[in-house]
């Protein structure tokens, strides 16, 4: 166990739907960081939050939000969802000022039909 | 978190034999960079850094190389067993400011028994 928690761990959705993934970043940890890892493209950076501010953008599609709660817990908004937006979505998280202890969660896996 | 099927290199070995995983990176002002490995239905997991100023980094049965003249990075796993067979990334981060990081396209590790 890595510490960070996502939620659901398989998701199953129509094409058009939004969904909503949840991750829990590791106690203490401020920082947390989206990453999509598709068939074709491996790890893409998506968004990274930091003590519930926006710090850094990746590719992150314009249908796609992110969010940081004030208990540190941060979700990704998946809307209009397509076909291609199937892939595993990781969360990681990190203490901000070294990038040491960068941890993943074990991933959402999407599936969009 | 397995791999979704990517078409990855592979690299066979038998069991107790040394493996060398080799990654290219691009951005010659990279200055921090990170081995992961990715075991089915798990996500990636921290293996061993290597800063910028350092060209070898040693952890237990790892070794990191980097070589800046040809932005080459590699990963040496010493006496191989069958719990290393994963996917491999490297990855690496282009911008101090952020804390993104940039992945590799990631090579398949078999261990043979």
């Amino acid at each position: 166990d890595s510490g960070v928690t996502q939620t659901p761990k398989h998701l199953i959705t129509a094409t058009g739907q939004r969904v909503t993934l949840r991750c829990s970043p590791r106690s203490g940890d401020l920082s947390v960081y989206w990453y999509q890892q598709s068939l074709d493209q491996g790890l893409q950076f998506l968004i990274q939050y930091y003590n519930g501010e926006e710090r850094a953008k990746g590719n992150i599609l314009e249908r796609f939000s992110a969010q940081q709660f004030p208990d540190l817990h941060s979700e990704l908004n998946l809307s209009s969802l397509e076909l291609g937006d199937s892939a595993l979505y990781f969360c990681a998280s990190s203490v901000e000022h070294t990038l040491n202890g960068y941890t993943f969660g074990s991933g959402t896996r999407l599936t969009v039909v | 978190g397995e791999s979704v099927g990517l078409h990855l290199p592979t690299l066979s070995v038998q069991e107790g034999d040394n493996s060398i995983i080799n990654c290219a990176y691009s951005n010659s002002a990279s200055d921090y960079f990170i081995w992961y490995k990715q075991e089915s239905g798990k996500g990636p997991q921290f293996i061993i850094d290597i800063r910028s100023n350092m060209d070898k980094r040693q952890g237990q049965r790892v070794t990191v190389l980097l070589n800046k003249t040809v932005k080459h990075l590699s990963l040496q796993i010493a006496a191989t067993q069958p719990g290393d067979s994963a996917v491999y990334f490297c990855a690496e981060n282009r911008d101090t400011g952020r804390r993104a990081l940039t992945f590799g396209s990631g090579t398949r590790l078999q261990v043979q028994p």
